[in-house]
């Protein structure tokens, strides 16, 4: 079955600190896989999209990682800042059909 | 450019009442998506349209039906309101699939449904 696992479920951390958020995935055929941020009360919005080739990629504060071989891939944000607190979601996209498996999210909290 | 809009924001039903998600989009995007988003889970697709003219079931279309009234419109129809139909809705819109695969969806703000 095609799925989407993220951890931790939520996490708090203080403004400066870093963290990492994992997503595990068990989608098949791979075609990419995205990082949305959601902000409480407003609709997802997209970090980064990693096809099958990339390792890692960079938005600012925000890189992303990638392991196609054991489907798992991380998001680090660095230095956090208060805006950050928000939902991420892992997106694993499939080759065929409209096949988009959204993880349950990882509910970010910064405290000042 | 507002992106992608949804009306209503918020709406409470009683079981079995019927009503309309209105969701529109500005960029000019093939296609078009519904969501339900629900404590705990991932987005799940209701329904989707690839372009104009065509609308297809997603993994949970049970319910549920889609108009797509022109390019820029998608409609979600709720026949007969059910309480398992609470949730948080979402309309999203992309450019059409190329060879690299999809391409970026971008969200409205959601449509909040109680249904009592």
């Amino acid at each position: 079955k095609n799925q989407v696992e993220q951890s931790p479920q939520s996490l708090i951390i203080l403004e400066g600190k870093n963290c990492t958020l994992q997503c595990n995935y068990t989608v098949s055929p791979f075609s990419n896989l995205r990082w949305y941020k959601q902000d409480t009360g407003r609709g997802p919005v997209s970090l980064t999209i990693m096809t099958f080739s990339e390792n890692t990629k960079s938005n600012g504060r925000y890189t992303a990682t990638l392991d196609a071989d054991t489907k798992q891939s991380s998001l680090h944000i660095t230095a956090s800042q208060l805006s950050d607190s928000a939902s991420y979601i892992c997106v694993v996209i499939s080759n065929y059909g409209q096949n988009f498996v959204f993880g349950p999210g990882t509910r970010l909290s910064v405290l000042p | 450019n507002a992106g992608v809009t949804q009306t209503p924001k918020f709406q409470v039903l009683k079981t079995g009442q019927s009503m309309t998600l209105q969701c529109a989009q500005d960029m000019n995007h093939n296609s078009m998506y519904w969501y339900r988003q629900d404590p705990g889970m991932g987005l799940r697709l209701i329904y989707y349209s690839a372009s104009e003219g065509t609308t297809d079931k997603g993994e949970v279309p049970n319910g549920y039906n889609v108009s797509r009234l022109n390019k820029r419109e998608f409609s979600l129809r709720l026949e007969s309101a059910a309480p398992s139909q609470t949730s948080v809705y979402f309309c999203a819109s992309s450019e059409t699939p190329g060879l690299q695969g999809w391409k970026t969806q971008y969200f409205g703000p959601g449509t909040r449904l109680l249904v009592l």
